[in-house]
């Protein structure tokens, strides 16, 4: 099974900055990477696919890069509405789908 | 718009099944895409337990495939989650999504397992 883990666990941050959250996967997934956001109460909702290709009526802000082992996922500038968790999520030779276990973007 | 939304019991007992189904609208089951479920414990991550093609295909959680069935009902655009067994541990929010990249999801429906 391909283990996807997060860093950092938690990010505090400022309206306004630039947020870079990591996601490495135990071995090559290629691209198969999506990456959700998820805020309190709510289901997940897919920010990114392919590791770089945004979902529809994602923001530009939110982009997506990396391959094989390390990807990226920035928000360029923080807006209010940002602050959620965000995980990461692989299906390279699915099954089975695995997540990474979160990193949560609070405020600073 | 493609809309899913899960039912089924917010409390069972332990030992018992938890069954839930998940109602598809605005795009037929039968056209495409995996069909899955995906749970959540309080507090905690995302795990995907099983998904279905509308053909019958199926995958499975190999953690919980001695306990698990997903079943698929085309005629009423609708796909079912069989749980046996159950123990606290399986508390949590149980989504049912589209795709292998999840890209529709229900809201969730929270079930507790609790005598």
């Amino acid at each position: 099974e391909i283990v996807l883990t997060q860093s950092p666990d938690t990010l505090s941050l400022s309206p306004g900055e630039r947020a870079t959250l990591s996601c490495r996967a135990s071995q090559s997934i290629s691209s198969s990477l999506a990456w959700y956001q998820q805020k309190p109460g709510q289901a997940p909702r897919l920010l990114i696919y392919d590791a770089s290709t945004r979902a529809t009526g994602i923001p530009a802000r939110f982009s997506g890069s990396g391959s094989g082992t390390d990807f990226t996922l920035t928000i360029s500038s923080l807006e209010p509405e940002d602050f959620a968790i965000y995980y990461c999520q692989q299906r390279h030779n699915w099954p089975p789908i695995t997540f990474g276990q979160g990193t949560r973007l609070e405020i600073k | 718009q493609v809309q899913l939304q899960e039912s089924g019991p917010g409390l069972v007992k332990p030992s018992e099944t938890l069954s839930l189904t998940c109602t598809v609208s605005g795009y037929s089951i039968s056209s495409g895409y995996y069909w899955g479920w995906i749970r959540q414990p309080p507090g905690k991550g995302l795990e995907w337990i099983a998904s279905i093609y509308h053909s019958g295909n199926i995958y499975y959680n190999l953690s919980l495939k001695s306990r698990v069935t997903i079943s698929v009902d085309t005629s009423q655009n609708q796909f079912s989650l069989r749980l046996s067994s159950v123990t606290a541990a399986d508390t949590a929010m149980y989504y049912c999504a589209r795709g292998d990249i999840p890209d529709y999801w229900g809201q969730g429906t929270l079930v507790t397992v609790s005598s």
